[in-house]
């Protein structure tokens, strides 16, 4: 089975700190992602990488930064963490065609 | 641009009793792919069942099956014979024909399935 694994299930921080969240993958899959869930609005796009170092914007990277070192692992940063980015946050990954994505636990991250 | 369209919020169902989570999509592109995904309260995103655009058949997997109608831009879930272990979040998701596997999510129907 794919395994999809997110650093932290909860985390707390304040306003205005530098935030890291680590996604790992074990099935070398190309496309790796990441949400944000919020009540109401669904899943939505923030980052989405397709390669090694190669990354592009979802509907909302405002706010964000990717890396994306090595295959396996898809790191999202909150630069400068501010309330409005307190949500779940959800990582996924993918081969290509019409394969579903795989999601991780998610992360529900406050911002205080 | 695709865009997925959930319109029931919440839903109860009695449970042993059918239900259908409607979903319709929007999209110009000829070949995509339709999705469900499940997420219980403890938050992991659990993919259901898939419908391709040119399948004929509608699919079904298990106690699922998927009400594709393209003309109505419609894919709704059936659920059968529900259980309580059914009560989550579904969400309808779309992917078009970009390298990129990336998907559009609708926002979400919570069912409560009721002993």
């Amino acid at each position: 089975d794919v395994k999809v694994t997110q650093s932290s299930r909860y985390l707390v921080k304040r306003t205005g700190e530098k935030v890291f969240l680590e996604c790992v993958q074990d099935m070398d899959h190309e496309n790796m992602f990441w949400y944000r869930q919020d009540p109401g609005l669904g899943l939505r796009l923030i980052y989405f990488s397709y390669d090694v170092k190669m990354k592009e914007k979802g509907d909302i990277p405002e706010g964000y930064s990717v890396s994306r070192e090595k295959k396996e692992r898809f790191s999202l940063i909150l630069e400068s963490a501010s309330t409005n980015q307190t949500s779940m946050y959800l990582c996924a990954s993918s081969t290509g065609g019409y394969q579903p994505q795989h999601f991780g636990d998610g992360t529900r991250l406050s911002i205080l | 641009a695709q865009k997925i369209t959930q319109t029931q919020p919440g839903m109860f169902v009695q449970e042993k009793e059918a239900v259908t989570l409607d979903c319709t999509y929007d999209t110009s592109d000829q070949s995509y792919g339709l999705f469900w995904y499940k997420q219980p309260s403890s938050g992991e995103m659990i993919f259901l069942i898939y419908q391709g655009s040119y399948d004929e058949q509608n699919a079904t997997e298990g106690r699922y099956s998927l009400n594709f109608q393209k003309a109505r831009k419609s894919a709704n879930l059936v659920i059968s014979a529900s259980q309580l272990g059914d009560s989550a979040m579904y969400f309808c998701a779309m992917k078009g024909p970009d390298n990129f596997n990336k998907f559009y999510f609708g926002s979400g129907t919570k069912l409560n399935v009721k002993p």
